[in-house]
């Protein structure tokens, strides 16, 4: 069982709906990442959490500490938010999700 | 102004063959790492440097020897390639490799062994 599992692994909306992306995670960590991987391929750094809620324009990630627990929402998608969302928890060194695809459709 | 920059960008070579991919960041990070993407898409890390130090080195064949010239430098050698280290390799970096540290992501080498 990987040590941090995402859910969905694959998620298709329409534009405007809210999407949550959960990441569940099973080791202690000094902080959690969320990534966006969009289909050229480079790798974004979105947020990186140790406790609480951070908001960036559409973007919301909060954590739970205590659940070993993490969500990504995006608010009022749009398809330009289609990318591989990956969630990543900092453990002396990174472990990776294996990442929830997103296509949010015109 | 690239925070972190590899290359190539892409890399198709021959079974047998050696080859480098060489990365750079211009942050004043302590810490870089290689990270290797399969073709399902899943990250695993590969080394980390701290200082020009090795501080870790995960389950990888000794065919991949990296190294750090100086902090701004990680490279990756590969030796005798194999079909199966056809993957997308990343370098990243971060401030330092203790705590809770961003970590800033080059944009992707995609090697691949024929």
């Amino acid at each position: 069982k990987n040590e941090v599992e995402q859910s969905p692994q694959n998620l298709t909306a329409q534009e405007g709906e809210f999407i949550t992306i959960n990441c569940s995670y099973s080791v202690g960590i000094s902080a959690l990442h969320w990534l966006q991987q969009h289909p050229g391929g480079g790798i974004v750094s979105l947020f990186m959490l140790s406790s609480g809620k951070k908001k960036h324009g559409r973007l919301i990630a909060t954590i739970n500490i205590q659940e070993k627990h993490s969500s990504l929402h995006i608010t009022a998608s749009h398809p330009r938010d289609s990318a591989v969302y990956i969630c990543a928890v900092n453990n002396n060194d990174m472990r990776f999700g294996a990442g929830t695809r997103l296509t949010v459709k015109p | 102004d690239t925070a972190v920059s590899q290359t190539p960008k892409y890399l198709v070579t021959q079974m047998g063959n050696d080859k480098s991919i060489k990365c750079e960041q211009n942050l004043g990070h302590d810490t870089m790492y290689w990270y290797k993407q399969d073709s399902k898409k899943f990250l695993k890390i590969m080394f980390s440097y701290n200082n020009k130090e090795l501080i870790i080195n995960e389950t990888v064949p000794n065919r991949f020897s990296p190294k750090s010239p100086d902090k701004a430098h990680l490279n990756l050698h590969i030796n005798s390639l194999e079909l199966g280290d056809s993957a997308v390799y990343f370098c990243a970096s971060s401030r330092s490799w203790t705590g809770a540290n961003e970590q800033f992501f080059g944009p992707g080498t995609r090697l691949t062994v024929l």
